[in-house]
């Protein structure tokens, strides 16, 4: 059973670069979510997705981009890195969203 | 004031012990409530569900009071495996888990 599936696990980015972290969910959730986890924070929501075609921002968007074209997948750009987007990000999903979420592995990020 | 606070610990306890943290939340309107268990440098997951009238599963109790505003989670006989983050989680919204807040969470520490 997969899960949720994010890639990649690491990555280290400079400043003003971009990249794509990818999610994939094999559960046929409708809803799924990225956050990001910072020492003394807590999760955070970056964006969110109800369904295929929708997603909304949550309450740190700004530097990211979402999108949701199929059920499976909700991939987070990060459009021009910056070291403040250090972080571990972490894709989940859940049935209806409903508060048992179903969290990836996470991915380790860090911009120089 | 934060809208979930926790106290981060870190709590040290000896195999076997009891052990118990409270979590507050600050919007007195909040729906549902969950503890989930997040392991060094792993994912969250869910550990259980809180309910009004109070649900134990094995060795781990959680309770809700509303009237103060905290949940609480008690670990029983506790194993070194117990050693792990506990994140407190509430939801103003019932069935909507784009508002679920999380708290930073409580570090502990079984010892042998």
């Amino acid at each position: 059973n997969a899960g949720v599936t994010q890639t990649p696990k690491f990555q280290v980015l400079k400043t003003g670069q971009s990249m794509t972290l990818q999610c994939a969910q094999d559960m046929n959730h409708e809803y799924m979510s990225w956050y990001r986890q910072d020492p003394g924070m807590g999760l955070r929501l970056i964006h969110y997705s109800v369904g295929a075609g929708i997603t909304d921002q949550g309450e740190v968007p700004n530097g990211y981009n979402v999108s949701r074209s199929t059920t499976e997948d909700f991939p987070l750009r990060l459009l021009s890195a910056a070291p403040s987007q250090t972080s571990v990000y972490f894709c989940a999903s859940s049935y209806q969203g409903s508060g048992e979420l179903f969290f990836g592995e996470g991915s380790r990020l860090t911009v120089l | 004031r934060k809208e979930v606070e926790q106290d981060p610990g870190p709590f040290n306890v000896p195999e076997g012990a009891t052990v118990a943290f409270n979590c507050t939340y600050s919007n007195s309107a909040s729906q549902s409530f969950f503890w989930y268990r997040q392991d060094c440098r792993k994912e969250p997951k869910l550990l259980m569900s809180v309910y009004s009238s109070g649900n134990e599963d094995g060795r781990f109790t959680a309770q809700l009071n509303r009237a103060s505003q905290y949940i609480s989670l008690l670990i029983r006989d506790s194993k070194l495996s117990d050693s792990a983050t506990y994140l407190c989680v509430v939801n103003p919204l019932s069935g909507s888990a784009r508002q679920l807040t999380f708290g930073s969470g409580t570090q502990l520490t079984v010892l042998p």
